[in-house]
């Protein structure tokens, strides 16, 4: 089985402040993580992914994340925030050796908001 | 625009009527995914399309629901006898793997299903 969990509902910054959306994994194997970002009448849009190598992944928009396998966890990072990267934050997870092929399973979400 | 398309984009219909929603992939994407986003939740996992073979279906699918991609190219799930518990964002996502690889989802802007 695979799950993933969002702790933070909501996540305010001020805008130039670092930002952290954190996300916690479980997998029987290894992980395939990602992390997605949706706006308002929009829909899902790909951030970054960790699928092996390097623990620190830079993705889209300044985002990066890390990996931390010990922790299980796999947080969002940005080092400014900006009023636009305010939005609805998905982390997703799925078991590489899983017999699923298909299947990622998604966290309940981040709402992010960065106030000027 | 050559991302994932949706239609319809919003329906409406009575408890008890059959709806069915169609999906059309990035084109070279040879998987295709149905989730179910309700509010305040993330996407469920529905069902997993390699090309044309409907490899995995979550036990949320239930024999109501179906889904079919009948030449690995667009998709179409369908609702018989709907509920108003099936009221809720219908999303679709493509991507592009093979083997035992698995890469970041598009998705599509999502048809939003309401039951009366």
């Amino acid at each position: 089985a695979q799950s993933v969990a969002q702790p933070e509902d909501q996540v305010n910054v001020a805008e130039g402040n670092p930002l952290t959306v954190k996300c916690t994994y479980s997998v029987s194997g290894n992980p395939y993580l990602f992390w997605y970002v949706q706006y308002p009448n929009r829909g899902l849009q790909f951030l970054l992914k960790y699928i092996t190598g390097d623990n620190l992944v830079k993705g889209s928009y300044g985002f990066e994340a890390e990996f931390n396998k010990s922790q299980t966890s796999f947080h969002l990072k940005k080092p400014s925030a900006l009023v636009s990267d305010s939005a609805l934050y998905f982390c997703a997870v799925r078991d590489m050796g899983g017999t699923n092929a298909g299947k990622s399973t998604f966290g309940d979400g981040t709402t992010l908001t960065v106030k000027p | 625009d050559t991302g994932v398309s949706q239609n319809p984009r919003h329906k409406i219909t009575k408890r008890g009527q059959n709806v069915t929603f169609r999906c059309d992939p990035i084109s070279e994407h040879n998987r295709l995914y149905w989730y179910r986003q309700t509010l305040g939740q993330g996407p469920e996992f529905l069902t997993y399309f390699q090309n044309e073979a409907q490899l995995e279906k979550s036990r949320l699918l239930s024999d109501r629901f179906s889904a079919e991609r009948p030449k690995g190219s667009f998709s179409t799930l369908e609702i018989q006898r709907t509920e108003q518990g099936d009221s809720a964002m219908y999303l679709c996502a493509s991507s592009l793997g093979h083997g035992g690889s698995y890469n970041e989802q598009f998705f599509g802007p999502g048809t939003r299903l309401t039951v009366l």
